[in-house]
């Protein structure tokens, strides 16, 4: 079966940092997606973890340690459109299995 | 390029009745996947569908169904609507299997 868990809310000051934990168990894996999805919208692509490591893409990046079933999202330099929840996703066997997503709320 | 177009945008259905859903990939993109949304399960994928295969399926019950066609345009179909299938729809196509998914403004479809 597949256990994706990230938390459920995080709240964080306009231009600060924040790191979005996410935890997997999966019976395979093809890769890790982050995704970002406002309210009411369709979620959009942020970032694709396959090999362990850090990648970076402008205020976004992600790292993944495959041993650990572990990944991380951080957003830096916070702007308040940051706020939106962050959907975690593994790849495995054609099929993307989704955490529960993670609300961000940045305040002013 | 055009992105992923998904019709109708919303839906209103009653019990017993039975729906289908399009989609239509971006240009090129082979891979078709579906989702459900609710506020309870968050994002949970029905199927995936490449080169009019379903190669993978989750899980839901046999009145979930799709197919792709060979413009790689897709169709779910939900028969027998349960008041519990009230959901965002989701469709995503991607170029390959492992490249990002790229979604759709989903279905809003009420059943009532």
């Amino acid at each position: 079966g597949q256990n994706i868990d990230q938390p459920t809310e995080m709240t964080a000051t306009e231009g600060a940092i924040v790191q979005i934990n996410c935890t997997y168990q999966t019976s395979g894996f093809n890769g890790l997606f982050w995704y970002q999805q406002h309210a009411g919208e369709a979620p959009t692509f942020l970032s694709y973890n396959v090999l362990d490591g850090l990648e970076e893409k402008g205020r976004f990046s992600s790292f993944l340690s495959r041993s650990k079933g572990y990944s991380y999202l951080l957003l830096k330099e916070l702007q308040m459109k940051d706020s939106a929840s962050y959907l975690c996703a593994v790849k495995n066997d054609y099929k993307l299995s989704f955490g529960a997503g993670t609300t961000v709320t940045v305040r002013a | 390029k055009a992105g992923v177009t998904q019709t109708p945008r919303y839906l209103i259905k009653t019990r017993g009745q039975q729906v289908t859903l399009s989609c239509s990939p971006i240009s090129g993109h082979r891979s078709v996947s579906w989702y459900q949304q609710t506020p309870g399960q968050g994002l949970q994928f029905l199927f995936e569908y490449f080169s009019e295969t379903q190669r993978n399926k989750g899980n839901f019950p046999g009145r979930f169904s799709g197919r792709q066609f060979s413009n790689s345009r897709s169709e779910m179909n939900v028969s027998t609507l349960e008041l519990g299938d009230s959901a965002l729809y989701l469709c995503a196509s991607s170029l390959m299997a492992n490249n990002e998914q790229f979604f759709g403004p989903g279905t809003r479809l009420t059943v009532l």
